[in-house]
C-alpha cells in the first residue's frame, strides 16, 4: 500500500527566508504527485502536481517541487516566503488510474513578518 | 464555476446518535470522494465514487458508515451510530478524472 511521509510537522520562518518541505512516498511504480495547501479558514486547494515529464514542476504563488524518483521524494520549495504563505501544506500521491490518493499528515508553516 | 458544496458546515451530536452529510460536486465531475480529517492528521479517504459506482471503500467503517451517490451527482455520507472517535472534519472532493481534486469547505462534526 502506498504511504506518504512529511518530515516537518511545524515550520516557522521569517519573511524572505527560503522554504523546503520534505515529502517521501513508498510506492515503487508509476505515481502522480501533488501538493495541496490550506490557508487559514479556506478549503484545501491544489498548489502543484506532477504526472510525467519535467521533474521540476512549478505551481501557483512561486512554489515549485522536484520529483526525484531514486529518492522517492517530491519536496516543495519556495525561494522567498511571504507572510501570506502561512498555511498547512499536504503532500499526496496516487498510483494512477482510479487508484485512491493518499495524503501525508501535513506541515504547518508559520511565516513571521 | 461553482465549487463543491457541503452541508451542514458544523454539527454537534451525542454519541450513538446518527448524522448525515451532503455534498454537491462540481458539475460534470465524474469522481467524488469523501475524506475524514482528524485534527493533526491528513485527510483519510473513506470512499471514492466513479459516477454511480464505488471505486474504493476499503477504509470506510461499514458497520456504522454508509454513503451513496444518487444519479452520479449529489452524495450523502451517514454515520449511525456515532462514536466519540468520529469527531473530525468530513471533506468532500470531486474530480473530472481521478487526479486533481477540488475540495469543499468540509463539515466539522463534534460527537459528545
Amino acid at each position: 500500500a502506498q504511504s506518504v511521509s512529511q518530515h516537518n510537522h511545524h515550520v516557522i520562518l521569517s519573511e524572505a527566508a527560503s522554504l523546503e518541505l520534505g515529502c517521501n512516498y513508498s510506492y515503487g511504480g508509476t505515481v502522480n504527485l501533488f501538493w495541496y495547501v490550506q490557508y487559514p479558514g479556506q478549503h484545501l486547494q491544489l498548489l502543484l502536481k506532477y504526472f510525467s515529464g519535467d521533474p521540476l514542476v512549478k505551481g501557483i504563488k512561486g512554489f515549485e517541487a522536484e520529483f526525484i524518483k531514486s529518492k522517492f521524494s517530491f519536496n516543495l520549495r519556495k525561494p522567498s516566503v511571504q507572510w501570506s504563505d502561512t498555511a498547512e501544506y499536504f503532500c499526496a500521491v496516487n498510483s494512477g488510474g482510479y487508484q485512491k490518493v493518499t495524503f501525508g499528515t501535513g506541515t504547518k508553516l508559520q511565516v513571521i513578518p | 464555476e461553482a465549487g463543491v458544496a457541503q452541508s451542514p458546515r458544523y454539527k454537534i451530536i451525542e454519541k450513538r446518535q446518527s448524522v448525515a452529510f451532503w455534498c454537491n460536486p462540481i458539475s460534470g465531475h465524474a469522481t467524488l470522494y469523501w475524506y475524514q480529517q482528524i485534527l493533526g492528521q491528513g485527510p483519510k479517504l473513506l470512499i471514492q465514487f466513479q459516477n454511480n459506482g464505488v471505486v474504493d471503500d476499503s477504509q470506510l467503517p461499514k458497520d456504522r458508515f454508509s454513503a451513496e451517490r444518487l444519479k452520479g451527482v449529489d452524495s450523502t455520507l451517514k454515520i449511525q451510530p456515532a462514536k466519540l472517535e468520529d469527531s473530525a472534519v468530513y471533506l468532500c472532493a470531486s474530480s473530472p478524472l481521478s487526479y486533481e481534486q477540488y475540495f469543499g469547505p468540509g463539515t466539522r462534526l463534534t460527537v459528545t
